[in-house]
């Protein structure tokens, strides 16, 4: 069964102090790996695709890596304002239909 | 470039009510996706129309069903409301799977059933 499952839950980190969320997946023929971050109450904002295994993407603080078997989010000295949930989701086989994990809670304190 | 949006923000109905939400898509996108996003979940797939079709569904049962304009617009229809049904319903539309797939989100709706 395709799943994704992403850690931890949450996330608590000092302004500055660097660390990464995991999203593993289970899914036949990988046809992308997507990022997102989501404020409260509001829809998820697109991050990045990655496509295959030993790709790389970057943007601001963020960088996303993905494996065979998983992808992560490094956040480098990260800001308040980068505190969201970050939820992955991969589309199930031949269709647009998107899995998402539950996401990581990430709250970043000054 | 005129992102995607949803109307209305909230809405409160009563069990056993029906709903309709309504979605424009990103300016030069023809397929729309619908998800229910539970509180502190990841958003579910329901359905995608593609160019006015159905092109897939989630485990969602027939009481939910949608609907794709030419000018790729959609709505969600909800009948017979159940309580479990308050969530945030999320639209994205996107250029379909053979053309990178990356679906962009609606700020959502926020549907509470009492």
């Amino acid at each position: 069964e395709d799943q994704v499952t992403q850690s931890p839950e949450a996330l608590r980190l000092q302004e500055g102090e660097s660390s990464s969320l995991n999203c593993s997946y289970t899914v036949s023929g990988l046809r992308g790996l997507f990022w997102y971050r989501q404020d409260p109450g509001k829809g998820p904002e697109f991050l990045f695709t990655l496509y295959s295994a030993g790709e790389e993407k970057e943007k601001e603080r963020l960088k996303a890596t993905l494996t065979k078997k998983e992808s992560f989010l490094h956040i480098t000295a990260p800001k308040p304002e980068d505190s969201a949930t970050y939820l992955c989701a991969v589309p199930v086989r031949n269709t647009d239909k998107l899995i998402f994990g539950t996401g990581t809670r990430l709250q970043v304190f000054p | 470039e005129t992102g995607v949006t949803q109307s209305p923000t909230h809405l409160i109905k009563t069990r056993g009510q029906q709903v309709t939400l309504r979605c424009s898509s990103q300016s030069g996108h023809n397929t729309v996706s619908w998800y229910q996003q539970a509180l502190g979940q990841g958003p579910q797939f329901i359905f995608q129309y593609y160019r006015e079709e159905e092109n897939g569904r989630g485990n969602f049962p027939p009481r939910f069903s949608g609907l794709q304009f030419p000018n790729y617009s959609s709505e969600l229809n909800v009948n017979a409301l159940e309580l479990d049904d308050s969530a945030l319903y999320l639209c994205a539309s996107s250029l379909g799977y053979t053309q990178g797939g990356e679906q962009y989100f609606g700020p959502g709706t926020r549907l509470t059933v009492t």
